[in-house]
């Protein structure tokens, strides 16, 4: 089964750091490119980061630019998105989603795990 | 590029037809899909192409449109229909998505 599944929510601190994962299963991991994508509570969905196949191609939203490090294993079939100086504003569910080959399609998307940035 | 939806928030029933409109901020051809997002559940793409339905999609779901202004419509909506409905535009980097068309139960 193709399937990504996300870890490394929780509770953080106001500008503290936190560091999520993506596990993929079930797909050649190494020719697909991955996006990180994040929905504040209530809110609608907010594209952050993609990172080709091969890691050499890498994108960030203007939100979270400078903020924020992504990368991948794919010897590991993993995927991380590291986000420092976190705000209030970061706390979100954050998805990962596979890009279609031919588009910018996010056809598989990761069940998400939630960031909490609170004192 | 900016998309909008309209409208927001509709309550229909169970069999209705019902149909979303997303507008971009410029010309973006046919590069656009639509998500479906159950409460609590991740997004489920839905439309690709502005008009062509994902695999294993019901036909009961169609798109149209090119340029700035697309469709989705659902003909006869079902249960699990009742979820908010994203456009997305995959004309240029950075990605973009509508902010969202929520479907309630009348």
């Amino acid at each position: 089964e193709v399937q990504l599944v996300e870890s490394g929510g929780g509770l953080a601190q106001p500008g503290g750091s936190v560091t999520l994962s993506c596990a993929a299963s079930g797909f050649t991991f190494s020719s697909y490119s991955i996006n990180w994508v994040r929905q504040a509570p209530g809110k609608g969905l907010e594209w952050i980061s993609y990172i080709s196949g091969s890691g050499s191609i890498i994108y960030y939203a203007d939100s979270v630019k400078g903020r924020i490090t992504v990368s991948r294993d794919n010897a590991r079939n993993s995927l991380f998105l590291q986000m420092n100086s976190l705000r209030a504003e970061d706390t979100a569910v954050y998805y990962c989603a596979r890009e279609t080959i031919e588009a910018p399609l996010l056809d598989v998307w990761g069940k998400g795990t939630t960031v909490t940035v609170s004192s | 590029i900016q998309l909008t939806q309209s409208p927001s928030f509709l309550s229909t029933s169970v069999g209705d037809r019902v149909t979303i409109t997303c507008r971009a901020s410029q010309d973006i051809s046919t590069y656009l899909a639509w998500y479906r997002q159950e409460p609590g559940k991740a997004p489920n793409l839905l439309i690709y192409a502005a008009s062509t339905l994902q695999t294993g999609v019901p036909s009961r779901f169609s798109g149209g449109g090119s340029g700035t202004d697309f469709t989705l419509t659902i003909s006869s909506l079902q249960p699990e229909d009742f979820a908010t409905y994203y456009c997305q535009q995959l004309h240029s980097y950075p990605i973009t998505f509508g902010p969202g068309t929520r479907l309630e139960i009348k």
